[in-house]
């Protein structure tokens, strides 16, 4: 059961640009929804993490939309940067219940390439 | 600095043969979790752990074995039953749940590749 689905598998964005990805989920339990960022052979790296209390967090130029009704999460990256090029994965937790272990259940990832 | 380190960075595995990939953490985290990742696919959770000596399997546990005999370190055992371990591994530790900071630190990796 893929809890978490993520789209679009991949992007392709100018320099300057703005790049879109989504995710969506099912378990309403969830209440920590982070994004992370991986380069090839890498291990992935936290970017920027939301929780359902709040709608919209900007981080630099990484912004998360949050739809609480809709189970909708959205990363935008503005004025994309070939170093922005990688891997994203959102992904989702239950953080407030112990018992529940704080474990990350991944949306497929997106691949972005940022063209110069 | 402070973080997680996993060895080896490439392993090779013949057919039968059981591995074990390593993984330490000096970020005094008491949660430590094993992902599995295949090419162009998300992270998929093996094992994790929230306390020493107490562990409890993830979603694709079988074939895989744990141990968490201390603090720093969740060694996963790759065993010979595991039909597929073709996959990049991936072990990441955090804060205990419930506390404000549960962000996820990932190590590096692990490549295992069947020959």
């Amino acid at each position: 059961q893929q809890q978490v689905k993520q789209s679009p598998q991949s992007l392709i964005v100018q320099k300057g640009g703005i790049s879109i990805i989504n995710c969506a989920y099912e378990n309403t339990a969830f209440d920590y929804f982070p994004w992370y960022q991986q380069f090839p052979g890498k291990g992935p790296a936290l970017l920027i993490a939301i929780r359902p209390d709040v709608s919209e967090k900007k981080e630099g130029r990484f912004t998360i939309s949050f739809n609480k009704s809709a189970k909708q999460f959205s990363l935008h990256i503005m004025d994309s940067q070939p170093g922005d090029s990688a891997t994203y994965f959102c992904a989702a937790s239950i953080n407030r219940v112990k018992a529940a272990g704080n474990k990350l259940t991944f949306g497929g990832g997106t691949r972005v390439l940022v063209k110069p | 600095d402070g973080g997680i380190t996993q060895s080896p960075k490439y392993l090779f595995r013949k057919e039968g043969q059981n591995v074990t990939l390593s993984c330490e953490q000096n970020l005094n985290h008491d949660a430590m979790y094993w992902y599995r990742q295949d090419p162009g696919q998300g992270l998929r959770l093996i094992y994790y752990s929230q306390i020493v000596n107490d562990f409890q399997k993830g979603d694709i546990a079988e074939g895989y074995s744990v141990s968490r005999e201390k603090k720093e370190s969740f060694p996963l055992t790759v065993t010979s039953a595991q039909k597929n371990p073709t996959a990049f591994y991936l072990c990441a530790s955090s804060t205990s749940p419930g506390t404000v900071n549960t962000e996820a630190f990932f190590g590096q990796g692990t490549r295992l590749t069947v020959v």
